[in-house]
C-alpha cells in the first residue's frame, strides 16, 4: 500500500545542535504538509510544500520537498528545548483525500 | 473563534462496553478527519466526512466502529463492544475544504483506555 517511511525514529541532539528529519514515499505526492506534535499535546500545522523541488524557511526551521516530489526533509539549526516533540510528515496522494502520515521523528534535547 | 473540540479528553471503557467520541469542527467547517494514535506511532487515517455523508471510510475497521457527522451537532465515533486493542489517542481535524492539499486544523484527542 501506500507509505511515507520517516526516518530517524528518534533524534538525541545537545542544544544548539542541529536536527534533520526525512521522508521518502513510495509513489508520488502532490504535496508535502509538516506538523508538530509536543508530547501530550495534539498535532500541529507547521508548513505546506506543492512545488517541486521547493524550499521554505521559518525561522530555524528549513523544509524541502525533493525534486521528484517523493521525498522531503525538514532541517532545525541551533535546536532550542521549545523545539522539543515529535516531528512528522504527512503526504497526499494524488486524487486521494487521505493525508498518509510518517512515523515521526522524535527531537530530544541531551540535559 | 474556538479551535476544534474533542470530548471527552479522556475515557475509560470495560471490554465490551461502547465508546463515544464527539467532535466539533471549527466554525465554518464542514470537512472531519478521525485519525487514531498509538503511542510512539503517526496517526492513521479512519474516516473523511463532510456533514450528512461519509466521504471516504477507508481507514475504519467495518465491525464495531462507526462515524456519523449529522446536519446538527458534533461528528461522533462510536465504538462497540471495545477491547483491549482499541486503547489509543483518537484525534478529529477540520477543514474549510475537502480538496486534498488542506490544512487540517487536529482537536486535543481523547485518549481511550480499555481495561
Amino acid at each position: 500500500g501506500q507509505q511515507v517511511m520517516q526516518i530517524p525514529q528518534y533524534q538525541h541532539v545537545q542544544e544548539g545542535e542541529d536536527f534533520t528529519t526525512y521522508c521518502n514515499s513510495s509513489t508520488t505526492l502532490s504535496n508535502i504538509q509538516w506538523y508538530k506534535q509536543r508530547p501530550g499535546g495534539h498535532p500541529v500545522f507547521l508548513i505546506q510544500l506543492v512545488k517541486s523541488g521547493e524550499v521554505k524557511k521559518q525561522k530555524r526551521l528549513t523544509f524541502q520537498f525533493g525534486e521528484a516530489k517523493k521525498n522531503s526533509s525538514l532541517h532545525i539549526t541551533a535546536t532550542q528545548t521549545t523545539d522539543v516533540g515529535t516531528y512528522f510528515c504527512a503526504g497526499y496522494m494524488d486524487s486521494n483525500y487521505q493525508l498518509i502520515w510518517g512515523a515521526g521523528t522524535k527531537l530530544i534535547i541531551k540535559p | 473563534n474556538a479551535g476544534v473540540m474533542q470530548n471527552p479528553r479522556h475515557l475509560v471503557r470495560r471490554r465490551g462496553q461502547e465508546a463515544r467520541l464527539r467532535c466539533s469542527p471549527m466554525k465554518g467547517h464542514s470537512h472531519v478527519y478521525w485519525y487514531r494514535q498509538l503511542p510512539e506511532e503517526g496517526l492513521k487515517f479512519m474516516v473523511y466526512l463532510q456533514k450528512e455523508n461519509i466521504i471516504d471510510e477507508s481507514g475504519m475497521p467495518k465491525e464495531r466502529f462507526s462515524a456519523e457527522f449529522p446536519k446538527e451537532g458534533p461528528s461522533i465515533l462510536r465504538i462497540q463492544q471495545v477491547v483491549r486493542g482499541d486503547s489509543a489517542a483518537y484525534f478529529c481535524a477540520s477543514s474549510p475544504t475537502g480538496l486534498a492539499g488542506g490544512e487540517q486544523y487536529f482537536g486535543p484527542g481523547t485518549r481511550l483506555t480499555v481495561t
